[in-house]
């Protein structure tokens, strides 16, 4: 069974930092791009960052960049996105995701003083 | 103008069928991109419906149902999502989403309700 997990999530001062991790199993993780989507309390979805299978290719979404970081440990199966400077608008549920059927639950990071 | 644009709320009658638009912004041809779905119901995460470029290359969710369909409209440069004898169960947020210059993105959601 393809599953995705996701950790980390918590409650943070603003301009304080969190390290989320997705731990994936059932498939063949290594092969995949993965990304992190956040969906803010009552809102849309909206893509925060891209990795490529290897982890040699990265994006961001403009909203993130110079702020978070993705990462990959294709030994362990899990990705990682490093979270610095949060601010009270970057509250929301964290999925990890490859954009077809692998959708983690989701972990909530809330932004708050 | 946002990259992709979808109505805000859509209501159709059980039995009957639910055509979901998603528009590109004007300079970026439908005709090159894959557009994905995602039906969101409320306290769920994302399911991943389908993906869509041409009816030579498309797929198929896991588990989702044929009713749920997609295709292009050239004419008004839009994705589309085609629901046919729809249920209670459909009432759901659906998003499109497509990768454009290095990045994901999605629209803002269309609100189904079934009534």
């Amino acid at each position: 069974e393809v599953q995705l997990v996701e950790s980390g999530g918590g409650l943070v001062q603003p301009g304080g930092s969190l390290r989320l991790s997705c731990a994936a199993s059932g498939f063949s993780f290594s092969s995949y791009e993965i990304n992190w989507v956040r969906q803010a309390p009552g809102k849309g979805l909206e893509w925060v960052s891209y990795i490529s299978s290897s982890g040699s290719e990265i994006y961001y979404a403009d909203s993130v960049k110079g702020r978070f970081t993705i990462s990959r440990d294709n030994a362990k199966n899990s990705l990682y996105l490093q979270m610095n400077s949060l601010r009270a608008e970057d509250t929301a549920v964290y999925y990890c995701a490859t954009f077809g059927d692998a959708w983690g639950q989701g972990t909530t990071v809330t932004v708050s003083s | 103008q946002p990259v992709l644009t979808q109505p805000t709320s859509l209501s159709a009658s059980p039995g009957a069928s639910a055509r979901f638009t998603c528009t590109l912004r004007s300079g970026i041809n439908v005709g090159s991109f894959r557009i994905y779905w995602y039906q969101q119901k409320p306290g769920s995460l994302p399911r991943y419906l389908l993906k869509y470029n041409s009816d030579s290359n498309k797929q198929q969710g896991s588990g989702v149902p044929s009713r749920f369909s997609g295709s292009k409209d050239a004419s008004t440069n839009a994705g589309l999502l085609l629901i046919s004898g729809l249920q209670s169960e459909d009432e759901a947020d659906y998003y499109c989403a497509i990768w454009y210059s290095s990045t994901w993105v999605f629209g803002g959601g269309t609100k189904l309700t079934v009534l």
